[in-house]
């Protein structure tokens, strides 16, 4: 079946700094894939999404290419804030599998002043 | 617009005893799943449904049961709760979409404790 993998936490950078979550994907499909944002105390929200091999998604100075070639789904900030201190998920839908997500495990970043 | 409610936000059980945790989407969408999430864990799938009357058991079904009877209405009932059973459970709905499934859209999330 599907699976994502993706580097376990915590993450621990000043602010500045630059974050790079790596994300891994299997399936046997064509996904979609997604990077969703969990603030404390707080449900999922979308961050950024892709549809299609070299798809880059780009939200709120986050950024993550579709890379088919690797399986990969990277997510990216160039410069984090405070505010950025969340759990992150990487996710794919795949249409051959009834369109469910599978999420990987999650990332706990924490940005320091 | 509410989005997905979830109901009640926070709820504490004693062991065997039933409940059901209420999720209300007012988008008019298709699909919608109940989750669970652990520490380390991540959110793992317990029932899904891609429209009203069907419905189908995800990654960890076994203790809850779900029905859909209206579009806009999806409950998670748990038979017989068990200490294994305390987490954060989330809905979310979402719709299909050209190249595959749209966005999902979350609820605030049900934290359940079972002593």
């Amino acid at each position: 079946g599907d699976s994502v993998t993706q580097m376990e936490g915590p993450v621990t950078l000043s602010e500045e700094a630059f974050l790079t979550i790596n994300c891994t994907y299997t399936t046997t499909g064509y996904p979609s894939l997604f990077w969703y944002v969990q603030y404390p105390g707080e449900g999922l929200q979308l961050l950024l999404k892709a549809t299609k091999a070299d798809d880059k998604g780009s939200n709120k100075g986050f950024e993550a290419t579709y890379r088919k070639e690797t399986t990969s789904f990277h997510l990216e900030k160039g410069s984090v804030q405070v505010s950025d201190s969340a759990v992150y998920f990487c996710a794919l839908s795949d249409r051959a599998a009834g369109n469910k997500l599978t999420f990987g495990g999650g990332t706990r970043v924490l940005v320091k002043p | 617009n509410a989005g997905v409610t979830q109901t009640p936000k926070f709820q504490v059980l004693k062991t065997g005893q039933s409940m059901t945790l209420q999720c209300a989407q007012d988008m008019n969408h298709e699909y919608m799943s109940w989750y669970r999430q652990d520490p380390g864990m991540g959110l793992r799938l317990i029932h899904y449904s891609v429209g009203a009357g069907i419905t189908d058991q995800g990654e960890v079904p076994n203790g809850y049961n779900v029905s859909r009877s209206t579009t806009e209405d999806f409950p998670l009932r748990l038979l017989s709760a068990a200490p294994s059973q305390t987490s954060v459970y989330f809905c979310a709905s979402s719709y299909s979409a050209l190249g595959g499934l749209a966005e999902a859209f979350f609820g605030q999330g049900t934290r359940l404790t079972v002593v």
